[in-house]
């Protein structure tokens, strides 16, 4: 198993650019979750899904749209660009949702909005 | 809402002491705690899972304790190496996981 994988691994956008983050995993897992880690604030929870087709908001949703289409893709969308946003973005999945269960992470997306 | 706090905020230690690090938890209506090592640039890779009807967990050198009552768990790591440099995170999970900031430890050689 790949585990749950993210790409691109880098990227740099201008401000008012739109992107998607790809984030898939290959455990059949029903949960799935994107963060944004920033420095001295902890991960905090953007958007998660508790299975195709269900998404929700978390903490900080505003400016990222979400989709999940299958088990194994949970896309993060930015729409517009800020430099805000600039962070470090991981996925995350989970065999289910509210459960006694392991999260396992992917190795991040490093943004950079200028 | 759930607020994750980890003091001290790094730690530096020489090779071969043992290393204590603290998280605590507002509200202790949990379904477990899961504790995190980040590397540089890396992504998270979980150390220990301990359920919330579990006193403790072990994996190796590693140790983790969980007093739900009083909103506290602590992980310890025996007999540090330079290996063990890192971020620790930990994680509460009551329905969403809420992290701390991290426990930056450095083991001297």
């Amino acid at each position: 198993n790949a585990g749950v994988t993210q790409t691109p691994k880098f990227q740099v956008l201008k401000t008012g650019q739109s992107m998607t983050l790809q984030c898939a995993q290959d455990m059949n897992h029903e949960y799935m979750s994107w963060y944004r880690q920033d420095p001295g604030m902890g991960l905090r929870l953007i958007h998660y899904s508790v299975g195709a087709g269900i998404t929700d908001q978390g903490e900080v949703p505003n400016g990222y749209n979400v989709s999940r289409s299958t088990t194994e893709d949970f896309p993060l969308r930015l729409l517009s660009a800020a430099p805000s946003q600039t962070s470090v973005y991981f996925c995350a999945s989970s065999p289910r949702r509210g459960s006694l269960d392991e999260q396992f992470f992917g190795p991040g997306t490093r943004l950079t909005v200028l | 809402k759930q607020e994750v706090t980890q003091i001290p905020a790094a730690l530096s230690v020489p090779e071969g002491e043992n290393l204590v690090l603290n998280c605590s938890f507002t509200d202790s209506a949990i379904y477990n705690l899961q504790w995190f090592r980040q590397d540089p640039g890396k992504g998270l890779t979980s150390l220990l899972l301990i359920q919330s009807s579990q006193r403790e967990q072990t994996s190796g050198r590693l140790n983790a304790s969980l007093d739900k009552s009083s909103g506290r768990s602590t992980l310890y790591i025996a007999a540090s190496q330079p290996g063990d440099s890192a971020t620790y995170l930990c994680a509460v999970n009551d329905y969403k996981l809420s992290f701390g900031a991290g426990t930056t430890v450095t083991v001297r050689a």
